[in-house]
């Protein structure tokens, strides 16, 4: 089974500035997908960055990119010039590309980081 | 309108209740899943249904009853539920074989006394 972990609880950034939520995973496939979702206040998970593991290429979705290192199994989350908005707890999510190659598979989670933007 | 919507948002029961979560998708998918989230623990899959056929039961209790009568509607229903089973219900949806992102609802925050 896969396990998604996620070493930092919690997280504290001065707005602007950089921060990096760490996640790692363990699996024995060679294809996957990799998430990372935000939760604010309403609840509602909102995707902010997908990786397919078989691209090499680091994921980057405006102020948000990813540094995918599949021979380590990390897949860590870069918010640069970080605003208020941002804070949010994070989640970082696994998913198999399931039997047909898409199928109905749920996400892995891990517990998630807390981060805090200081203004 | 976030293309999945949850009701009720809060839930509160006695352990002899029964009660019903209510999930609507308005996005055209025909995967929807249960997820239980609870404080300090990772989002645990509990149901998953394609094509309105379930596929995934991750050794859920039976007090959790899942129902999906067609593509765009999922339901969890509850009964005699015990204290530990307070959480946040989410619903989630995915367009089956394209391993599209999940959409997800806000939940339900429910809580057992």
């Amino acid at each position: 089974a896969q396990t998604v972990t996620q070493s930092q609880p919690e997280m504290s950034v001065q707005e602007a500035e950089t921060v990096t939520l760490s996640c790692t995973y363990d699996t024995s496939e060679s294809d996957y997908y990799l998430f990372w979702y935000k939760q604010p206040p309403s609840r509602q998970m909102i995707l902010v960055i997908r990786q397919e593991a078989y691209k090499q290429q680091n994921a980057t979705e405006n102020r948000f990119s990813v540094n995918f290192q599949k021979a380590a199994k990390s897949f860590s989350l870069k918010i640069s010039d970080s605003q208020l908005g941002d804070a949010a707890m994070y989640f970082c999510a696994y998913r198999s590309p399931g039997p047909s190659g898409g199928g109905a598979d749920g996400l892995t989670f891990g517990k998630g980081t807390h981060l805090i933007i200081q203004p | 309108e976030t293309g999945v919507t949850q009701t009720p948002r809060h839930l509160v029961m006695g352990m002899t209740n029964k009660k019903s979560l209510k999930c609507e998708q308005h996005l055209g998918h025909n995967a929807m899943y249960w997820y239980k989230q609870s404080a300090k623990k990772p989002l645990e899959l509990m149901f998953v249904y394609s094509l309105e056929e379930r596929v995934e039961n991750n050794s859920v209790p039976s007090r959790f009853s899942p129902e999906c009568p067609n593509s765009s509607h999922l339901f969890l229903h509850l009964h005699t539920l015990q204290p530990e089973d307070s959480a946040l219900y989410l619903c989630a949806s995915s367009q089956d074989g394209t391993n599209e992102k999940l959409f997800f609802g806000s939940g339900t925050q429910l809580s057992v006394l």
